[in-house]
């Protein structure tokens, strides 16, 4: 089945760097990739889309200038987080749409395995 | 705005069946999706409904009513490893006319021995 690969699984990093995690389509094109941020026993909270060749879509109250996203190929998309605060420290986690196999066909959204930010 | 509610935690007997509801206010409403999430993991898909009605897939079945704005995933045959977190989550369409995916506030299953 359709896999996606997400990169650094943890990253610790000093109050004001950033860092940048990788979300790759491994066996299909992504045209369209989610990024969801997760906060501990809590559900994910979309923060955008991001579009192969074109700006990504934020949603309401997402510093963009903060998170950015580039989607610069079919398989890869990028989320920096820029000057890393304390606050910014949570598990980050990419999707893709594939197509179910079998009767539906539907579209349905493969995870990465997740990035857990700690920032000191 | 997107609301999607589900019960934050629930517990049952392994073996037992246990229904996880879901209400939902959205708009550009183009599907509801279950996924399941063990602890520190990525959420994994479990069941897909488009039309009114049940799904049934296995242990697990699915069950919409549009109208209502109302889901509910069923457990069959409780199993420990089925200790999760369920999420519920609705794909609409944008004004853009695109689509997302926004995800509910999840509930918590403890199955018991």
């Amino acid at each position: 089945g359709a896999v996606v690969s997400q990169h650094p699984s943890w990253v610790i990093c000093k109050s004001g760097t950033s860092v940048k995690i990788e979300c790759r389509s491994l066996d299909f094109q992504a045209t369209t990739m989610f990024w969801y941020r997760q906060f501990p026993k809590q559900s994910l909270m979309l923060m955008a889309t991001s579009n192969e060749g074109s700006k990504a879509t934020y949603e309401q109250g997402v510093e963009k200038d903060k998170f950015l996203i580039n989607h610069a190929s079919l398989t890869l998309s990028t989320l920096t987080v820029t000057s890393a605060h304390p606050e910014d420290s949570s598990f980050y986690i990419c999707s893709a749409k594939t197509r179910l196999a079998g009767g539906s066909g539907a579209n349905v959204l493969t995870f990465g395995a997740g990035s857990r930010l700690t920032v000191l | 705005g997107q609301n999607i509610d589900q019960p934050t935690e629930m517990t049952a007997t392994e073996g037992a069946i246990v229904q996880i509801n879901c209400t939902y206010q959205t708009s550009g409403f183009n599907g509801l999706f279950w996924y399941q999430q063990h602890a520190g993991e990525a959420p994994t898909f479990l069941s897909y409904n488009v039309l009114d009605g049940l799904e049934e897939k296995g242990r697990f079945s699915s069950f919409l009513s549009r109208s209502k704005g109302y889901s509910y995933l069923l457990l069959k045959e409780l199993q420990m490893k089925d200790s999760a977190s369920y999420l519920c989550a609705v794909r609409v369409q944008t004004t853009s006319g695109t689509y997302k995916y926004i995800f509910g506030t999840g509930t918590r299953l403890k199955v018991l021995a």
